[in-house]
C-alpha cells in the first residue's frame, strides 16, 4: 500500500518565479495538509484541504495557494518566490478527523531551493 | 498564538545512556503526537497521547502526556545508534475550529554514538 507520494523531490527556482508541488495521499485518506519545514526547525502549517476546499490556513501570505482534486490529490502553488521560501515542503494525509488519534502520514517532501 | 517549546534542541550521548526530551506549552491540546524524522525523509508517527496523565510505551521509548494536557515527555532507555534522528512533538489544538492544524515543536536532534 503506497504511502504519501510527493513530486518533485528536489527543485531549484529563481526569485520571482512560480512553483507547483504535487501530492498524492495515502490510499483511503481524504484530507491533505501542507507544511513548510525550514532547515533545523519543526514543520509549520500552511493549509489543509478536505472535500476540495481549504478548511484551514496557517500564517502564510496569499502567495501560497493550493488545490485538491476529486481523487484527493493536492497541489501547492507558490508565486513570486522569495529566497526565504527555500525549505522542505511536506504533504501529510489522514482520514477526516482520525488525525487526532492516529496522526498524519507524511510524504518525504519536496526540497525547494530559491536562488 | 499557540507554541510548543521543545528541549533540548541538541543531544549527543553514548550508546546505552538514558535520555528525556521535553515538550511544553501554556496552551491545552486535545492530543499530542511524537514523530521521528530522518534526513531526507518526512516525519514518521511514533505515538499519539490523548488523555491527561496518559503513559504509553513503545519498546524502549516511554511517552507521557501531562495531567493538564499542556506538556509531554519522551524518555528513551538504553539508547542505541539506530535511535539517532530528529524527534518532533506536535500538538492538536483543543479549539475544534482550528481543525486539522498540528503545531510542531522545534525538534530535538539526537545523536547516539556507538
Amino acid at each position: 500500500d503506497a504511502g504519501v507520494t510527493q513530486s518533485p523531490t528536489h527543485l531549484i527556482k529563481t526569485r520571482g518565479q512560480q512553483v507547483t508541488l504535487r501530492c498524492s495521499p495515502k490510499s483511503g485518506h481524504d484530507t491533505v495538509s501542507w507544511y513548510q519545514q525550514a532547515l533545523g526547525q519543526g514543520p509549520q502549517f500552511i493549509f489543509q484541504y478536505y472535500e476540495e476546499e481549504e478548511r484551514q490556513r496557517g500564517n502564510f501570505p496569499d502567495r501560497f495557494s493550493g488545490h485538491q482534486f476529486p481523487n484527493y490529490s493536492s497541489e501547492l502553488n507558490v508565486n513570486a518566490l522569495l529566497l526565504g521560501d527555500s525549505a522542505l515542503y511536506l504533504c501529510a494525509s489522514s482520514y477526516s478527523e482520525d488525525y487526532r488519534n492516529y496522526g498524519y502520514t507524511f510524504g518525504s517532501g519536496t526540497r525547494l531551493t530559491v536562488v | 498564538t499557540q507554541l510548543l517549546e521543545q528541549s533540548p534542541q541538541f543531544l549527543s550521548i553514548q550508546e546505552g545512556e538514558n535520555l528525556t526530551v521535553y515538550c511544553n506549552s501554556s496552551s491545552v491540546f486535545s492530543s499530542l503526537q511524537w514523530y521521528r524524522q530522518e534526513p531526507g525523509e518526512g516525519p514518521v508517527l511514533l505515538v499519539t497521547v490523548v488523555t491527561g496523565g496518559e503513559v504509553k510505551k513503545l519498546k524502549r521509548l516511554t511517552f507521557q502526556f501531562g495531567d493538564a494536557r499542556k506538556d509531554s515527555s519522551l524518555h528513551i532507555t538504553a539508547a542505541q545508534p539506530g535511535d539517532t534522528g530528529l524527534y518532533l512533538c506536535a500538538g492538536s489544538p483543543k479549539d475544534y475550529n482550528q481543525g486539522g492544524k498540528l503545531i510542531f515543536g522545534q525538534g530535538t536532534e539526537l545523536s547516539v554514538k556507538p
